[in-house]
């Protein structure tokens, strides 16, 4: 199966603070049609996860622009310029290019 | 407003069944796959199965394969998850969601304990 690894497991910011989670496939994504299936979630103390970016760097509608993804192959970044308090919670990404679909352990996004 | 309600979750005992259901309303529910997803208490998230928008389809990973099923109703808008043989370690909220997981339920907590 594959394993994807997220870094850093905790995540302490301040208001206005540019930070960058790492998700890392022990292989790669890329799919045989082209499609990187590797997506980004948020979820929000309580909450449901919601969609944040889909394959790789498609941003979600409704997602404020702050929130961008990118890489390729084994190795990608979500970034959020400028963390707002509505930000905080666990992020998970999640690869959909090999069955079974696996998720990253998760990063949580705390105030510091 | 996209909506998907998850139903059918409750205490169990180990080895007993259990069946999920989950109306999807606001997107044309047979242009999508749809899958189960699950986040044991404190845990992260683990997929559970999946279905083409035919139904013609499904998948599974080991950990449920055998004694999970997944199905639809395109007429009725309604997604199943039929559980059989199920241990503690099945404890769990099950999200109902869509393909590429754009679309969430509230989730519906299972709980397998005697």
């Amino acid at each position: 199966d594959v394993v994807l690894t997220q870094t850093p497991p905790t995540l302490s910011a301040t208001i206005g603070q540019s930070v960058s989670i790492s998700c890392r496939s022990s292989q790669s994504l890329l799919h045989s049609n082209g499609n990187t299936y590797l997506h980004w979630l948020l979820q929000r103390p309580g909450q449901s996860p919601q969609l944040l970016i889909y394959l790789v760097s498609r941003l979600e509608s409704g997602v404020p622009n702050r929130f961008s993804g990118s890489g390729s192959g084994t190795d990608f970044t979500l970034k959020i310029s400028g963390v707002e308090a509505e930000d905080l919670g666990v992020y998970y990404c999640v690869q959909g290019t090999h069955a079974p679909y696996t998720f990253g352990a998760g990063t949580k996004l705390e105030l510091k | 407003e996209v909506q998907l309600v998850e139903t059918g979750g409750g205490l169990v005992q180990p080895g007993r069944s259990l069946k999920l259901s989950c109306v999807a309303s606001g997107f044309t529910f047979n242009n999508y796959w749809m899958s189960w997803t699950r986040q044991a208490p404190g845990k992260g998230l683990e997929w559970v199965a999946s279905i083409t928008n035919s139904g013609g389809s499904t998948y599974y990973p080991d950990s449920v394969k055998g004694r999970f099923t997944i199905s639809r109703d395109n007429a009725q808008n309604t997604l199943y998850l039929q559980m059989n043989s199920l241990r503690s370690e099945d404890t769990a909220t099950y999200y109902c969601t869509s393909g590429a997981f754009a679309y969430w339920g509230q989730g519906t907590l299972v709980t397998v304990s005697s």
